[in-house]
């Protein structure tokens, strides 16, 4: 089982629905969580985090953390064809000896379309 | 802004060549990161630095060696390239892991080439 595991997509979504994109962990001291939007041949800039089990949001994006189900997700409302990207799910345990170091999933393409 | 900047955009190497990846960021962050990434396989961690003169093994890190000579820099060192090293690569950095952490903040990538 991969340490953090994404819907494979492609997901395509019609301009102005909500895009959906999962994101399951395997790791249960994982404390902090993140989602990355990567254009092509672009490197990955960091969108939303979240620490705490609930939801986050941020514009049109909201975090939901689940961590008694290890799971993670990331909705777009309104999606726009500017959000075509993968978006990377990435997670850490954070403090001691994990410097930080975040475990990536394999990304999710999501095309927006007209 | 945190800024993290790799030197090259694009390289064109030769098998066999030793190659130099730099990485030098501006916001005194205590970590330093390298990833290669391909399609298919996603992000993969080459080796990491949490502070100066100090290096950690990623998942992947035959083939390659770093140095941390300086906080603000972190190079990647291809002692001999090969064609299975054709890659992006991706240098990142953070901040000291307080009690949740930090996201990364990436470099532009350095697309190599090894011919």
């Amino acid at each position: 089982q991969k340490e953090v595991e994404q819907n494979s997509g492609p997901l395509s979504v019609p301009e102005g629905a909500i895009a959906s994109l999962n994101c399951t962990y395997s790791d249960r001291g994982s404390q902090s969580f993140f989602w990355y939007r990567q254009y092509s041949g672009k490197s990955p800039e960091l969108i939303m985090f979240i620490y705490s089990n609930g939801d986050k949001e941020d514009g049109r994006f909201t975090a939901q953390l689940n961590k008694a189900s290890q799971y993670v997700s990331l909705l777009i409302r309104d999606s726009q064809p500017s959000d075509s990207a993968t978006y990377l799910c990435a997670v850490t345990r954070a403090g001691g000896t994990s410097y930080g170091k975040l475990t990536f999933g394999q990304g999710t393409i999501l095309t927006v379309h007209p | 802004d945190v800024k993290v900047t790799q030197s090259s955009r694009y390289l064109v190497k030769r098998t066999g060549e030793k190659v130099f990846l730099e990485c030098v960021q501006d916001m005194d962050h205590e970590n330093m990161f390298w990833y290669r990434q391909d399609p298919g396989l996603g992000l993969r961690l080459i080796y990491f630095s949490y502070d100066v003169k100090m290096k950690e093994k990623g998942d992947i890190p035959e083939g390659y060696s770093v140095s941390r000579e300086k906080k603000e820099r972190f190079s990647l060192i291809l002692e001999s390239a090969s064609t299975n090293q054709t890659s992006m690569y991706l240098c990142a950095s953070s901040p000291s892991a307080g009690v949740y952490g930090y996201g990364y903040t990436f470099g532009s990538g350095t697309r190599l080439t090894v011919v």
